[in-house]
């Protein structure tokens, strides 16, 4: 099975600050995404990754900038933190090749801005 | 672009009743058709999946789907649930140019004793 792993799983930032959300994959997955979730929205899509170098705007993009610097590291990364961005964080990767089509997701990362 | 609602925020039945969870896509090519289940506290798991041919499908545990195109629907069912069955159920599609996944709201799920 994909293995996908966040870190940190738990995190406090001030607000104003930067934070950085790591997640890496083990299975050679072309596709990456970073979705919050919250009650009553559900997981929406921030960004997502076709491959390495590559960054695509998701449904809420504002406030949030990624990375993929290679196949298997994809950063989330909040340059001026709010608290409106407390949430749980969650990486996702998957393939597109053949009928492979699901993404597997990571454990999650909860972010609370104080 | 695409979406998916799932109207039911919460659905309570009793265990050994059967159960279905809905779910209505929105995209106008082919679909990539999912459900996904979270138990409390941790990642999302897949149950099932739609890619093409036979309209019902089988997921794990007994829970299966059927894509209905005409309704654009994709809901889940299954025969007779069981306690350990609570849990927060998601419907997503993905689209079949782009990779973009995106998910409903979600559903919870519980199933009394």
């Amino acid at each position: 099975e994909a293995a996908v792993t966040q870190s940190p799983r738990n995190k406090v930032a001030v607000t104003g600050g930067k934070v950085t959300l790591s997640c890496n994959q083990t299975n050679n997955h072309n596709n990456m995404y970073w979705y919050r979730q919250d009650t009553g929205h559900g997981l929406r899509l921030i960004h997502y990754s076709y491959g390495a170098g590559s960054t695509e705007k998701g449904d809420i993009p504002d406030g949030y900038k990624a990375s993929r610097p290679s196949q298997e590291n994809f950063s989330l990364i909040l340059e001026l933190a709010t608290p409106s961005q407390t949430s749980v964080y969650f990486c996702a990767s998957g393939d597109a090749r053949g009928r492979n089509t699901e993404v597997f997701f990571g454990k999650g990362t909860r972010l609370t801005v104080v | 672009a695409q979406s998916v609602t799932q109207p039911d925020a919460r659905v309570t039945v009793s265990e050994g009743a059967s159960l279905q969870l809905r779910c209505k896509y929105s995209y106008s090519g082919t679909p990539y058709l999912f459900w996904y289940v979270q138990y409390p506290r941790q990642g999302l798991q897949l149950l099932l999946k739609y890619y093409s041919g036979d309209p019902v499908v089988q997921g794990v545990n007994g829970f299966e789907a059927e894509f209905i195109k005409s309704n654009s629907s994709f809901h889940l069912r299954k025969a007779s649930v069981h306690w350990s069955d609570s849990a927060v159920y998601f419907c997503a599609v993905r689209s079949s140019n782009t990779n973009k996944v995106v998910f409903g709201t979600g559903t919870r799920l519980q199933v009394l004793p």
